[in-house]
């Protein structure tokens, strides 16, 4: 099975700063990457799928880059609703894999 | 709007069966994909598998062939994970959601998902 690991594991900001996910690959998955934002008590909700594109709906604040084995999820500011947990996961083969979440706390 | 409507929380003893219920609206049911994922308490995400609304065939992750069943009644559009056996370690929340692949990315993601059905197993 291909292992997702994103770092950080918990991250602490303020509304209006960027911030930046990092995802890596255990091996090469081209852009077969999506990431999703979860908030507590509530499904994941996708946000970027295939590295880069992102959702209908989505706020154009979140931007999704990388290929092969590493991935960035870029929020360039802050807002008061963006504080979640974030998951990516890849879908180049099976068993698709998940991250192990990176939580975004409020400064 | 595309949605899935999952059943509610279940509080079941040990060693009962429950079954959860996954209802799509807002598209066609069998062109999609339905894949079930599990989150344990305070934990991530971690897919079962899925079942083909085509053929009605599953496919199960490792570690959940055997007590985990995924099956289909596409006259209500409605997928069912059941679970037999129940142990305190199946507490968890188990969400479905709605396969999406493209000929265009070549690729696939996972997009609505169901709310979320909090299995609870005690005594």
């Amino acid at each position: 099975d291909i292992q997702m690991t994103q770092s950080p594991s918990s991250l602490s900001a303020s509304v209006g700063d960027r911030v930046t996910i990092t995802c890596r690959a255990s091996q090469s998955i081209s852009d077969y990457l999506n990431w999703y934002q979860q908030k507590p008590g509530k499904a994941p909700k996708l946000l970027i799928f295939v590295a880069s594109n992102l959702q209908s709906g989505v706020p154009s604040r979140f931007s999704g880059s990388g290929s092969g084995t590493d991935f960035t999820l870029t929020i360039s500011s802050l807002q008061p609703e963006d504080f979640a947990t974030y998951y990516c996961q890849q879908s180049y083969s099976t068993p698709p894999t998940f991250g192990q979440g990176t939580k975004l706390v409020i400064k | 709007q595309v949605q899935l409507v999952q059943s509610g929380s279940e509080l079941k003893k040990p060693g009962a069966s429950v079954k959860v219920s996954c209802k799509a609206s807002g598209y066609t049911f069998t062109n999609y994909a339905v894949n079930w994922v599990r989150q344990a308490p305070g934990q991530g995400l971690e897919w079962m598998g899925w079942i083909n609304t085509n053929t009605g065939n599953p496919a199960y992750a490792q570690g959940f062939a055997g007590r985990f069943v995924f099956s289909l009644d596409t006259s209500v559009t409605t997928a069912y994970l059941q679970i037999s056996s129940l142990k305190a370690e199946d507490t968890a929340v188990y969400y479905c959601a709605r396969e999406v692949a493209t000929i265009e990315f070549r690729s696939s993601w996972f997009d609505p998902w169901g709310q979320g059905t909090l299995v609870t197993v005690s005594s």
